[in-house]
């Protein structure tokens, strides 16, 4: 089946550091990508929508500054956290969606922990 | 409160036994679908159902979907520990609302060997 990789699986830095995650679909060519954020026991928040070749959508409240997404390709897109401060510290997760296809494929998420 | 609300928040079960989550959403739907999620991982799709279907199986997974009550249920037959995780239900409205999904708080549940 169709497979999402997603790239660090956890990552430490310092604050002031920024941090890029990738996300690439191996199977398929993504259409939309979508970035999430996830505190623990709790749901997913969706921060933005990403389509390839075109700027990210962002979530209301969610700071298009601190929260880079490029999608350059249809099978990757990258969310850099920049300027990152231990509020950021997170897990993220990436998600893609092909056309016509109503699931999601997720990746494995990336644990972030700002020091 | 949000689109998509899970309930129970937690569960915990026999092995053996059958577990059933519930959701609730507000808002006319295009279709639900269930996503499971392990610990610290991402989530993998397990079901769609569309909005004009009562009921879906697939495999021990049985899920049933009220529009009037605009309520969902997945029911997980014959348990394992193995199951042990997150269930979330995920809502996609009209077309006019494009590929987004909105994602309810989630049940954890636990299956004990």
């Amino acid at each position: 089946g169709a497979v999402v990789s997603q790239h660090p699986s956890w990552v430490i830095c310092k604050s002031g550091t920024s941090v890029k995650i990738e996300c690439r679909s191996l199977d398929f060519q993504a259409t939309t990508m979508f970035w999430y954020r996830q505190f623990p026991k709790q749901s997913l928040m969706l921060m933005a929508t990403s389509n390839e070749g075109s700027k990210a959508t962002y979530e209301q409240g969610v700071e298009k500054d601190k929260f880079l997404i490029n999608h350059a390709s249809l099978t990757l897109s990258t969310l850099t956290v920049t300027s990152a401060h231990p509020e950021d510290s997170s897990f993220y997760i990436c998600s893609a969606r092909w056309v016509r296809v109503e699931k999601l494929f997720f990746g494995s998420g990336t644990q972030l922990s700002v020091l | 409160s949000q689109q998509g609300e899970e309930d129970p928040q937690a569960l915990s079960i026999q092995e053996g036994e059958n577990a059933t989550m519930n959701c609730s959403y507000k808002t006319s739907i295009n279709n639900l679908q269930w996503y499971r999620q392990n610990s610290g991982r991402g989530l993998v799709h397990l079901i769609l159902i569309r909005s004009n279907e009562r009921e879906k199986h697939s495999g021990r997974l049985r899920v049933t979907l009220d529009t009037s009550k605009k309520s969902s249920s997945l029911l997980i037959t014959a348990s394992r520990a193995a199951d042990t995780a997150s269930y979330f239900c995920a809502t996609r409205r009209g077309e006019t609302s494009g590929s987004r999904l909105t994602f309810g708080e989630g049940t954890q549940l636990t299956v004990n060997p």
